[in-house]
């Protein structure tokens, strides 16, 4: 079956401008997560949405960032004035509950901020 | 923050043999996992494993889990080449999303 999709898979953009990365879970996975990969601080967890609420934004690194889910399916990740240290790889995955279960992975969104 | 510690941070060795990686952590836990990552690619879930468990198996690969010391550790047992990748593991105390360590560049020549 289908898994998790990242749109697009490469973004280039200029330092200032908003970007907005989209994911799209596996059907019926009602837990979503995003993360960011980059050399310098690895694999960090940004947020998670149960259903179309997220319960906890404090991993957000700044209030720049911002993150919606609706109809419990597609999520974007929406970062504004893109800042030089916000290049990386976003991560977004999907679980069929939040409890016990393995997380499945989309390939990820390489933003590059120049 | 990283909660995970794999060890070590590289390791090559021969096709055939047994790789052993290790993991530490801090806190909590109500699982742990562990994830094989190729180059460009995302995250593919290898195994779970509870905190009230200490032994898991799935096919080549073995997990243990440590609570009292908080630690963890996989062994690949007879690696192959398409075994070569980064592997992490990431715990999870329910309350957000996973943790994930630094991970474990795996190289296996052939």
């Amino acid at each position: 079956g289908a898994g998790v999709s990242q749109s697009p898979s490469n973004k280039v953009t200029e330092k200032g401008k908003d970007v907005e990365l989209r994911c799209d879970p596996i059907s019926g996975h009602t837990a979503l997560y995003w993360y960011r990969q980059s050399l310098g601080q690895g694999l960090e967890f940004l947020i998670y949405f149960q259903g179309n609420s997220a319960p906890d934004k404090s991993g957000l690194p700044s209030d720049r960032f911002s993150a919606e889910r609706t109809g419990g399916s597609v999520s974007t990740l929406t970062i504004q004035r893109t800042q030089q240290e916000d290049s990386a790889v976003y991560l977004c995955a999907s679980s069929s509950s939040r409890s016990n279960q393995p997380q499945h992975f989309g390939d990820g969104t390489r933003l590059s901020i120049l | 923050s990283q909660q995970g510690e794999e060890d070590p941070q590289a390791l090559s060795i021969q096709e055939g043999e047994n790789a052993t990686m290790n993991c530490s952590y801090k806190t909590s836990i109500n699982n742990l996992q562990w994830y094989r990552q190729n180059s460009g690619r995302g995250l593919v879930h290898l195994i779970l494993i509870r905190s009230n468990e200490r032994e898991k198996h799935s096919g080549r690969l073995r997990v243990t889990l440590d609570t009292s010391k908080k630690s963890s550790s996989l062994l690949i047992t007879a690696s192959r080449a398409a075994d070569t990748a980064s592997y992490f593991c990431a715990t999870d105390a329910l309350w957000a999303g996973l943790t994930f360590g630094k991970g474990t560049h795996l190289i296996i020549q052939p």
